[in-house]
């Protein structure tokens, strides 16, 4: 079965400040497909990293970065700095079993980023 | 236009009307998704097409049919619903290939409906 637990239901932190997203996920296969999306009040989810189960490199992107450890089953998502502008509901979700059509999503963390 | 688009973004409709939603995608894409997202809920994947075929229909009710005449245009026809369906109606699409994992979902701006 595949299954994505976003724990943190919703965060406020203070901008400039640093902020961990984390994303713990279930799945029995051995290849899969991890994504981050964000969604703003506008609606649309908006891409923002895939990473296949192969690549446990950490990557960054301005001030996102993530950290995959297959060890612990976790995507985690660092904004570093963060500003209002990044005040969103995240969404980590996975996609494996051979059925890659299907995303299994996690019930999202909204950050709050107070000016 | 670019992306995703979904129309109308937002309809209100009583329960015993029949009202369709659209979704076109501009990405040359070659799936389309609908995923349904209430207050709370993670989001819940309704229907997969590929190549325009239905692959996948997640135990939707058939108050919800969908249509997909060609790759670039889904629609969910929508009839007799009940309160409980208002929710946000996302749209996605992505590019499949025989190898290596799933495409990237892009998804539209959403279609918020409210049943009365």
């Amino acid at each position: 079965a595949q299954k994505v637990t976003q724990a943190q239901t919703e965060i406020s932190v203070v901008e400039k400040e640093d902020v961990t997203l984390d994303c713990v996920y279930e799945t029995r296969d051995t290849t899969y497909y991890l994504f981050w999306y964000k969604q703003p009040p506008s609606g649309e989810l908006v891409f923002l990293i895939r990473r296949n189960s192969f690549d446990e490199q950490n990557e960054i992107s301005g001030r996102y970065s993530w950290n995959f450890q297959k060890s612990t089953s976790s995507f985690n998502f660092t904004i570093t700095a963060s500003q209002v502008v990044d005040s969103a509901v995240y969404f980590c979700a996975l996609s494996g079993g051979g059925n890659f059509n299907k995303f299994y999503f996690g019930s999202g963390t909204k950050l709050n980023v107070k000016p | 236009e670019t992306g995703v688009t979904q129309t109308p973004r937002h309809l209100v409709m009583g329960m015993t009307n029949k009202k369709s939603l659209k979704c076109e995608q501009h990405l040359g894409h070659n799936a389309m998704y609908w995923y349904k997202q209430s207050a709370k809920k993670p989001l819940e994947l309704m229907f997969v097409y590929n190549f325009k075929e239905q692959t996948e229909n997640n135990s939707v009710p058939s108050r919800f049919s969908p249509e997909c005449p060609n790759s670039s245009h889904l629609f969910l026809h929508l009839h007799t619903l009940q309160p409980e369906d208002s929710a946000l109606y996302l749209c996605a699409s992505s590019q499949e290939v025989l190898a290596g994992g799933p495409g990237t979902q892009f998804f539209g701006p959403g279609t918020r409906l409210t049943v009365l």
